[in-house]
């Protein structure tokens, strides 16, 4: 397995509600992703992070926020879902040191606003 | 700031005939560029990246700084290869990468 997982890989929720998407990796990696895959529009980047408790925002990040207590944890909250954030959402992990910058992604979660 | 674009939403090709899926960028810096493949229903995976110079599955890709391009090739398209790829690029640093929006690849047997 690559060392990284998503969960929940489907959720259907409400406009309104708060979602939380989860991504566990296993790997020791510091630097950790959210992406958004959308037709036409490929994977833009959410959020990252650079270590525990370091965060940054990417180039959609409103209406998104993060938290990462833990080296293997990289939790990402819609914190009012808006059916603009139907989407296919994507975690990533990757270790500067010793590599040449390719990613390894999670499987993905599949999230539907109603 | 940084961008990648990939001309083609969908490329059809027949089996065994030659595959080219292009990827141009911009990038004030020194590029590290990559290509990604998803198929149906799996996660996005490493194809190859061009520090190494690699070849997987029999796709190679060239970094062209004067044309500023990484187009990917193959020679004889296969079944298999039918999927999504994007191009992606790392701008170091905190290794963030920004991808294109992908060229759906469908090889007709």
């Amino acid at each position: 397995d690559a060392g990284i997982t998503q969960s929940p890989r489907h959720k259907v929720t409400e406009t309104g509600t708060p979602v939380t998407l989860r991504c566990h990796q296993t790997e020791n990696h510091r630097y950790m992703y959210w992406y958004r895959q959308d037709p036409g529009h490929g994977l833009r980047l959410i959020h990252y992070s650079y270590g525990v408790k370091d965060t940054d925002k990417g180039e959609v990040s409103d209406g998104y926020s993060v938290s990462r207590s833990k080296t293997e944890d990289f939790l990402l909250t819609l914190e009012s879902a808006t059916s603009s954030q139907t989407s296919v959402y994507f975690c990533a992990i990757s270790d500067l040191a010793g590599t040449d910058g390719g990613y390894t992604f999670g499987s993905g979660t599949r999230l539907t606003v109603v | 700031a940084q961008r990648v674009t990939q001309p083609e939403k969908l490329l059809s090709v027949f089996k065994g005939a030659p595959v080219e899926l292009k990827c141009n960028y911009s990038y004030s810096g020194s590029p590290e560029l990559f290509w990604y493949v998803q198929y149906s229903r799996q996660r996005l995976q490493l194809l190859l990246r061009h520090i190494s110079r690699e070849s997987i599955k029999g796709f190679t890709a060239d970094l062209n700084k004067g044309e500023t391009s990484f187009h990917l090739k193959k020679p004889f398209a296969q079944e298999e290869d039918s999927a999504m790829y994007y191009c992606a690029l790392s701008q170091g640093g905190y290794q963030k990468v920004t991808f294109g929006t992908g060229t759906k690849l469908q090889v007709i047997p």
